[in-house]
């Protein structure tokens, strides 16, 4: 089955405690990024990757760090976390070309106390 | 600045009358654009897209939205809600120097029985 997968989908954490967010999808796509959404806000791009080792900021890059090291995953680092980080992230992949619509992972809903 | 609107937090309409879920944008160039659908606790869904041609296009579950250009409005329409059809919606909209894509602040849809 076709799809973006993130883990975990739940994480409760403290101030300044390193974390993770894994993304990985099944599709080949060359283009993926991460959101978050806030209520009120909808969803902000934080950093997006055109391809394998090409990753770009976003509207919303601050305290957040992406890698791309294989095709496939696209994982969401956040190296001290903070409370105005709690929010729900997603994923998503698209095939590349402009007009392609996105795939969008489960959702992962973070809080940072 | 790029941006999209969507005017209403909250549409609320009866079963088996029409709706509308209205979004504009401020993005440069010739934008493609996008409606998604995102159902509680779950990721986005693409529900239609609009990249040239005719005006009015098909999606999913029965949504169309038409586009105008002149307006630069891109309203997502049904004939005949329905109480499945209860969701949070989100225009997107790709384009501007960098090809970003630009989400609004969603709506949500009541549809009541």
């Amino acid at each position: 089955e076709a799809q973006v997968t993130q883990n975990p989908r739940y994480l409760i954490t403290v101030t300044g405690k390193k974390l993770t967010v894994t993304c990985s999808q099944n599709m080949n796509h060359e283009y993926m990024s991460w959101y978050r959404q806030d209520p009120g806000l909808g969803l902000r791009q934080i950093y997006y990757s055109m391809n394998v080792e090409v990753t770009d900021k976003g509207d919303v890059p601050e305290g957040y760090k992406v890698s791309r090291k294989e095709k496939r995953n696209f994982p969401l680092i956040l190296e001290s976390p903070s409370p105005n980080q709690t929010s729900l992230y997603f994923c998503a992949s698209n095939p590349g070309l402009p007009y392609n619509e996105q795939f969008f992972g489960p959702g992962t809903r973070l809080t940072v106390l | 600045a790029q941006s999209v609107a969507q005017p209403e937090d909250q549409v609320n309409v009866a079963e088996g009358n029409p709706l509308t879920v209205k979004c504009t944008y401020s993005v440069s160039g010739n934008p493609y654009l996008f409606w998604y659908v995102q159902y509680p606790n779950r990721g986005l869904q693409f529900l239609l897209k609009y990249i040239t041609g005719d005006n009015l296009v098909k999606g999913s579950y029965g949504f169309e939205a038409e586009f105008n250009k002149s307006q630069t409005s891109f309203h997502l329409k049904k004939p005949s809600a329905l109480v499945s059809d209860s969701a949070l919606y989100f225009c997107a909209v790709r384009g501007g120097s960098f090809n970003k894509f630009y989400f609004g602040s969603g709506t949500k849809l009541n549809v009541k029985p």
